[in-house]
């Protein structure tokens, strides 16, 4: 099945500061998802780009997606203590008028007050 | 909509119980997916409905775990006899095509 692997694993930033999380992935995909945890907490969607684009903006996301390099990045920007959380990425095939997310490991963000 | 709905929020049995989840998806919403998190495998998809019928269940670990989707507005995952490695929160989601909506999960202990 595909998946994506976030990096870094781990990140630790100050309140203020720019947050770039990559997430890569191994085979063609519909769309590319990114989804934030609280600790305890389901899985929040943030945002979906399709194959066909190539940058994204919600607020203080930014999703660029290159496709040719099988790779996504997040970048939030202008960091907020309530942003630590821990930030998936999703690939998805459509099938049988489906799309499957499948998730990476994840990137641990901790924003610093 | 309230969202997802899943219940119970949290579950502790004993090996050997059967063990049932419950999902209510968004209304609307065409495909409904199970997930299982764990530390040590992160999210794996266990099974998908589309329009109630379920497409892909090649993620369910073993026999003993089963899923239905009697109508569109319910789910079921049941575990059973349950094993001290089925612990995990289990997620319930569900689209309308596209992103996924998370239930705030279940949190399963088996002792």
């Amino acid at each position: 099945s595909q998946q994506g692997e976030e990096d870094p694993q781990a990140l630790s930033i100050q309140e203020g500061e720019n947050a770039t999380m990559n997430c890569s992935y191994k085979t063609s995909i519909n769309n590319l998802q990114w989804y934030r945890q609280n600790s305890g907490r389901g899985l929040v969607h943030l945002i979906l780009i399709r194959s066909n684009e190539r940058e994204k903006h919600s607020g203080r996301l930014r999703v660029t997606l290159d496709t040719s390099k099988k790779s996504s990045s997040l970048l939030i920007t202008a960091s907020r203590a309530a942003d630590t959380a821990s930030y998936f990425c999703a690939t998805a095939v459509g099938t049988g008028g489906s799309y499957i997310p499948t998730f990476g490991r994840g990137t641990s963000l901790i924003v610093h007050p | 909509d309230a969202g997802v709905i899943q219940s119970p929020r949290h579950e502790v049995t004993e090996m050997g119980q059967e063990v049932t989840l419950r999902c209510k998806p968004i209304s609307g919403h065409n495909s409904l997916f199970w997930y299982r998190q764990t530390m040590m495998r992160g999210l794996e998809l266990l099974i998908y409905f589309n329009n109630n019928v379920p497409i892909d269940d090649s993620g369910m670990p073993e026999d003993r775990f089963s899923a239905k989707m009697p109508n569109a507005s319910f789910s079921t995952l049941k575990i059973q006899p349950s094993e001290p490695r089925d612990s995990a929160v289990y997620f319930c989601a569900s689209s309308p095509r596209g992103g996924a909506f998370f239930g705030q999960g279940t949190r399963l202990t088996v002792v």
